[in-house]
């Protein structure tokens, strides 16, 4: 099936520290979710993206719609402890379905 | 918005029971309703997907007959894991989709299932 490659898989930063993420495809998007995951819960939607290009910023997290519509990034500023958890990706190919295709998810620990 | 429960959150049940987990879009209408099941660090598996009034669509993999989708109303879908067995223990966790505003997948807290 499709996938999307999403990395890396787990960081571990400092509090205060950037942080930045991405998902690549060899297929051509036309829709980009950012969702976050905490233990024992279901994903959060925290970014959806569905222009090439675009840019849209969610407090202290900023996620872009690449050119190319083939990836995504997820940024983090000045993180604080509540931000860790499991970030995904989920996408949308161009003329599918409504179906997601969802990344491995990229795991967030911060260092006390 | 786009509040999506789900009960309940943690059942325990003997191999060979059914188990009835329920998921309900609080404040829109789910036009579509998502079932998927989710194993220790790893991503999401879709099981099957739903739209009000109609079959569900499985998965590859997924036996129609073993997880039985009902989504009844515009506001709420239930899952059964019927003959439950151990192999089943797993975190389900569905989502809606509505329209307009609503128009992504807003999930539920997901229910722990374990199968003794």
């Amino acid at each position: 099936g499709q996938q999307l490659n999403q990395s890396p898989q787990s960081m571990f930063i400092q509090e205060g520290e950037d942080v930045s993420m991405n998902c690549t495809s060899s297929s051509i998007f036309n829709t980009w979710l950012w969702y976050k995951q905490d233990p024992g819960e279901g994903p959060v939607l925290l970014i959806a993206l569905y222009k090439a290009g675009e840019l849209t910023s969610n407090g202290r997290l900023t996620a872009q719609f690449g050119i190319t519509r083939k990836d995504s990034f997820l940024n983090i500023s000045a993180s604080i402890p509540s931000d860790v958890g499991i970030y995904f990706c989920a996408g949308r190919i161009l003329d599918s379905n409504y179906q997601l295709i969802w990344g491995a998810g990229t795991k967030l620990i911060i260092k006390p | 918005g786009a509040v999506v429960s789900q009960h309940p959150s943690r059942v325990i049940c003997k191999s060979g029971t059914s188990v009835k987990i329920e998921c309900r879009s609080l404040d829109f209408q789910a036009t579509t309703m998502f079932w998927y099941r989710q194993f220790p660090k790893q991503s999401l598996m879709l099981m099957a997907t739903s739209n009000e009034g109609s079959k569900a669509t499985y998965e590859q993999g997924v036996e129609k007959d073993k997880f039985l989708i009902n989504h009844a109303s515009l506001t709420l879908s239930t899952l059964t894991v019927t003959s439950a067995h151990p192999e089943d223990s797993s975190f389900y966790i569905c989502s809606a989709q509505g329209t307009s505003a609503y128009n992504e997948q807003f999930f539920g807290p997901g229910t722990r299932l374990t199968v003794l």
